[in-house]
């Protein structure tokens, strides 16, 4: 299977910059998403397709993609931006092909 | 705004079959979209199960495969999930979710079921 990699945690102070990583093998060839789950929720759509933000979705949301590396950048981090996030891709390198999820990396607001 | 309702029970024994019901509302059958099941067991990250498509056709995780099937009734905008041989590991929070196609995003969830595999 095509294997994500995420950083377990990641902590900024509010209104610092957080970047959270998602590695894998010519991810950069690869559409990313990520979602954001906040404790007991479900999980929300931040970014797709890379860099693509859907409504409603705050523009200090940012995400890019190149080599073997993903990135989801949050400007002027917020208390309620702490949760855990989620990359994801579609793995069509494979037979069948299938979705595979990073990890998760919980985002701690200092 | 498609809007999906997880159901079913929240309690299932060894060695038994989880059955759970996603009950999609506002639009998805005949949109040519795709409806996932992705799981969570508690304290522990996304895994997906599997989709199926508006053809009926579906794609399996393989670590999975020999186990589950998902099915949909559209007369009835229903999409049933079972998981067969259950053990403690399959204790989780069910998600169905939508994408408009196989390598979309995820953009509706629904709320989550939590089914707990015991006896």
């Amino acid at each position: 299977s095509y294997v994500l990699t995420q950083p377990p945690s990641v902590s900024v102070a509010p209104g610092e910059t957080a970047r959270i990583t998602c590695g894998a093998t010519y991810i950069g060839s690869k559409s990313v998403h990520w979602y954001q789950q906040r404790p007991g929720q479900a999980p929300l759509l931040v970014i797709f397709y890379d860099g693509d933000r859907p409504s409603g979705i705050p523009e200090r949301f940012s995400g890019s993609s190149s080599g073997n590396t993903a990135t989801l950048t949050i400007s002027r981090v917020e208390a309620g931006d702490e949760a855990d996030y989620y990359c994801q891709v579609w793995d069509n390198s494979r037979v069948p092909p299938g979705m595979e999820f990073g990890g998760g990396t919980k985002l701690t607001v200092l | 705004q498609v809007q999906l309702q997880e159901s079913g029970p929240g309690l299932v024994k060894p060695s038994g079959t989880l059955s759970l019901t996603c009950t999609v509302s506002g639009g998805f059958i005949s949109d040519k979209n795709c409806l996932s099941w992705v799981r969570q067991p508690p304290g522990k990250g996304l895994e997906w199960i599997g989709e199926i498509y508006d053809s009926g056709s579906t794609i399996y995780n393989p670590s999975l495969k020999s186990r589950v099937s998902i099915s949909v009734d559209k007369s009835k905008s229903l999409v049933s999930l079972n998981v067969t041989s259950v053990t403690a590991a399959d204790t989780a929070v069910f998600y169905c979710a939508t994408g408009v196609s196989a390598a979309a995003p995820l953009g509706n969830w629904g709320q989550g079921t939590l089914v707990t595999v015991s006896s």
